[in-house]
């Protein structure tokens, strides 16, 4: 069984800050986790995945994830936020793979303000 | 990247009737499609999920003989919810994996429902 813990239904930062959204996972076997964003009234853009290779992930738009076992953590970050990225942001883990089902967090809410 | 598609965007019904919403995958072959539901200010829930030329299996509480779907090429899957009811307005979102789609689900863009 797994699933994924988002901290903070919000998070809200300034422009050109850290941001930083929070996601811990439980899972049997070793996890495949993927950050996804979401804009209001669309579907889901993958930011990232990480699929057990490099535990440092770099995604589009400047985004980047580490995974960190010994703190079941997989939490997003960017050096510096801009307006755009203000969206809902989701944590997802699976068992194996794109083709197994994806069990996904609450969603953290990023406010960007100028 | 792989592209995946829902049509329509935006549906509004009367209640009792049937509305199908497509999922298509545009640039790769989709073994598997997945259905999730989302209601406003919420996680994605899974519904079902179906694999190409099989009958698709379905969550715990989701009723497989309202949520009807086809999964019958390897490009197109729909949904359709039968005799709809305002507790079935929601927002919809199929994702697809398959060759191509480099292990891992491509969102569509998801259908709005409306019940009246």
């Amino acid at each position: 069984a797994q699933s994924v813990t988002q901290l903070g239904s919000h998070v809200s930062v300034s422009e050109g800050a850290l941001v930083l959204l929070r996601c811990n996972y439980s899972s049997s076997v070793p996890p495949y986790l993927f950050w996804y964003v979401q804009y209001p009234n669309q579907g889901l853009q993958l930011l990232l995945k990480y699929t057990s290779a490099a535990t440092l992930v770099k995604g589009i738009n400047g985004f980047e994830a580490e995974f960190k076992k010994s703190e079941t953590s997989f939490h997003l970050t960017k050096p510096s936020a801009h307006m755009s990225d203000a969206a809902e942001y989701f944590c997802a883990v699976s068992a194996s793979g794109g083709y197994s089902t994806l069990t996904f967090g609450k969603g953290t809410m990023l406010l960007v303000s100028p | 990247g792989a592209v995946v598609s829902q049509h329509p965007s935006r549906v509004i019904c009367k209640s009792g009737t049937s509305v199908k919403i497509e999922c298509r995958s545009l640039d790769f072959q989709a073994t598997t499609m997945f259905w999730y539901r989302q209601f406003p200010k919420q996680s994605l829930m899974l519904m079902a999920t179906s694999n190409e030329g099989s009958k698709a299996t379905y969550e715990q509480g989701v009723e497989k003989d309202k949520f009807l779907i086809n999964h019958a090429s390897l490009t197109l899957s729909t949904l359709t919810v039968t005799s709809a009811h305002p507790e079935d307005s929601s927002f919809y979102i199929c994702s697809a994996f398959g060759r191509g789609s480099t292990d891992t689900q491509y969102f569509g863009p998801g259908t709005r429902l409306t019940v009246l």
